[in-house]
Formats: C-alpha cells, sequence, structure tokens
C-alpha cells in the first residue's frame, strides 16, 4: 500500500548548523510533495513542497530535492535558527489525491 | 494563518456518543480533506470530499462518515465514539483544477477527548 518512511525521528543540531530530513515513498504514481512544520497544539504549516517534474526547490534557507528513480525526497535547512525548532512532516499525494503523512521529524535547535 | 476555520475547537465526549466537527475551506478552494492526528503520530487520511462527493478514503471504519456543502464547508460525523478516536481532527482546504491537486492548508484543529 502507499506509504512514506521519514528519517530520523529526532534531530538536534547546534544553531547556525545545517538539517537534514529524509522520506522515502512508495507509491510511483505520487506526483506532488509537500513539507510541513508543526509546533507544539498548532497546525500543520506548509513551508514548502515540490512537483515531481522538478528536481530541486529553493526558499530561502530552506530547500527540498526530488530523486524520483529512487522515491526519495528530503528537506535541507540551513544557518538553523531556535525558532525552527518543531516537528517537520514530509509527505506524498497520489494521483487520486489522497496526502499520506511520514511520521515526523522532531528538530531541536540548540542555541 | 490560513482562511480554513473549525469548530468547535476542543470536544469532550463518552463512549458510545455521537459527534459531528465542522470545517469551512479556504476562499476560491472546492475540496476538503480530513485527518486523524494521534499525539506523537503524523496525520492519518480519513477522506476528501471535492464538490459534494466522497473523493477517496483512507482506513477508517463506515462509523467515520462525512459532507460537503454548496459553499465547499465540510462535516465529519463520528458514531458510537471509542477510547482510540480521542485525538486532534484537521481539516484541509485545496483546489482541484485541471487533474492536478493543489497545496492543502489546514485549519487549527478540533481536540476531541473520549472518556
Amino acid at each position: 500500500g502507499e506509504n512514506v518512511e521519514q528519517h530520523p525521528s529526532t534531530l538536534s543540531v547546534q544553531e547556525g548548523d545545517s538539517a537534514v530530513i529524509k522520506c522515502t515513498y512508495s507509491d510511483s504514481a505520487s506526483n506532488y510533495f509537500p513539507w510541513y512544520k508543526q509546533e507544539l497544539g498548532k497546525r500543520p504549516q506548509l513551508i514548502i513542497d515540490i512537483r515531481s517534474n522538478v528536481g530541486e526547490k529553493k526558499d530561502q534557507r530552506i530547500a527540498v530535492t526530488l530523486n524520483k528513480t529512487a522515491k526519495h525526497f528530503s528537506l535541507h535547512i540551513t544557518e538553523t535558527q531556535p525558532e525552527d525548532s518543531a516537528v517537520y512532516f514530509c509527505a506524498a499525494i497520489s494521483n487520486t489525491g489522497k496526502l499520506i503523512f511520514g511520521q515526523g521529524t522532531t528538530l531541536q535547535v540548540k542555541p | 494563518e490560513t482562511g480554513v476555520t473549525q469548530s468547535p475547537t476542543h470536544l469532550i465526549k463518552t463512549r458510545g456518543q455521537q459527534v459531528t466537527l465542522r470545517c469551512s475551506s479556504q476562499s476560491g478552494h472546492n475540496t476538503v480533506s480530513w485527518y486523524q492526528q494521534a499525539l506523537g503520530q503524523g496525520p492519518q487520511f480519513i477522506f476528501q470530499y471535492y464538490r459534494e462527493e466522497e473523493n477517496g478514503r483512507g482506513n477508517f471504519p463506515p462509523r467515520f462518515s462525512g459532507l460537503q456543502f454548496p459553499n465547499y464547508s465540510s462535516e465529519l460525523n463520528v458514531n458510537a465514539l471509542e477510547l482510540d478516536d480521542s485525538a486532534l481532527y484537521l481539516c484541509a482546504s485545496s483546489s482541484l483544477s485541471s487533474g492536478y491537486y493543489n497545496e492543502q492548508f489546514f485549519g487549527p484543529g478540533t481536540r476531541l477527548t473520549v472518556l
């Protein structure tokens, strides 16, 4: 069935370092890959997304890469700041519109 | 903040009861998806509504049902509540056009506690 695996489950970095979160999806028909940031007690917020016809997308300190052949996609955060601390979810959407989430990565940025 | 709203914010029910949760989608969006997020886990897809019709369903029993109205707002109904139904229920608004699913924007969620 459709599945998204996300690693690592927790990530601790020093302020200013980079953070990388990786996901693997199973449905080869998936064509849209969003990343969400969820702070404690709040809604998931879309931070960046990528479509299957693009290999990389960047928005300031955040970038996402997609390898369709390997069914891998990754989130890269550079120059991390304490306010980047949150739970990050990757997701993949199939051509039926079903959004499948990874298990989440708790990112802690130490000042 | 997104233009997606949900009500109520919090709800406490007992086992066996029924509950209705509501979601107003963002202006211009025609699709609403519902998710269940248990503590410490990622959101799980319940179902999606597009133009008042169910347009996909996840692995949830039939006691989870929904509706979408002509203004694209939506309801999630859960019958015969069980303790495991305690979770944050999120709705997400998006638009489906030319066969492409676009960004989904989440509402603030309804925290349901079943005692």
